[in-house]
């Protein structure tokens, strides 16, 4: 059973222009969601992480939106550059426990000149 | 921010020999380490998680006789892929949960990865 679904798969975004990656989960319980970044043959970075006391968080042209709610958190990335191609993956954990990490399948990111 | 090293960075090994993968948190103590394969264009798949000074869980369908897991310190855990077959072949990645950084308390930081290749 997957923990955390991700959408989309992949996606083409034009240079300059607004990459979304949404991911959705069941676990109330979860408290801490990480994104991560992916460049091929190299292992994912922390790239930006929220907790749902907080419905955005935003570090240079990463944004995070937190919906408590819906259960829902997204990636966005603002005047995406070709060097943002990379594989994303959002997490999700239970911070008190913080023993397993449990990640969205990815959307790879392709941002075209 | 801390560091988690991982060699080597690729090895190649033959049929039915087995081989070490070495995970170092670099400038922190590390009780917890977790051991991850991921198939190429597909997610990180948690085999293990690797605490300090005792045995590792392993995840289900995972076998924790062909996947030797030991962490011996507070900075170092090992994963030997025992008796390895062209199926093992993957990206290998550990993880450790780190200090307190960017999001808070509960961070993990990623290795690098290793790539097994068994021929």
């Amino acid at each position: 059973q997957q923990q955390v679904k991700q959408s989309p798969q992949s996606l083409i975004v034009q240079k300059g222009g607004i990459s979304i990656i949404n991911c959705a989960y069941e676990n109330t319980a979860f408290d801490y969601f990480p994104w991560y970044q992916q460049f091929p043959g190299k292992g994912p970075a922390l790239l930006i992480a929220i907790r749902p006391d907080v419905s955005e968080k935003k570090e240079g042209r990463f944004t995070i939106s937190f919906n408590k709610s819906a259960k829902q958190f997204s990636l966005h990335i603002m005047d995406s550059q070709p060097g943002d191609s990379a594989t994303y993956f959002c997490a999700a954990s239970i911070d008190t426990t913080g023993n397993q990490f449990y990640f969205g399948t990815g959307t790879s990111l392709t941002v075209i000149p | 921010g801390a560091v988690v090293s991982q060699h080597p960075s690729w090895v190649i090994c033959k049929s039915g020999t087995s081989v070490k993968i070495e995970c170092r948190s670099l400038d922190f103590q590390a009780t917890t380490m977790f051991w991850y394969r991921q198939f190429p264009k597909q997610s990180l798949m948690l085999m293990a998680t690797s605490n300090e000074g005792s045995k590792a869980t392993y995840e289900q369908g995972v076998e924790k006789d062909k996947f030797l897991i030991n962490h011996a310190s507070l900075t170092l855990s090992t994963l030997t892929v025992t008796s390895a077959h062209p199926e093992d072949s993957s990206f290998y990645i550990c993880s450790a949960r780190g200090p307190p950084g960017q999001g808070g308390g509960n961070t993990i930081y990623f290795g690098e990865g290793s790539w097994l290749t068994v021929v």
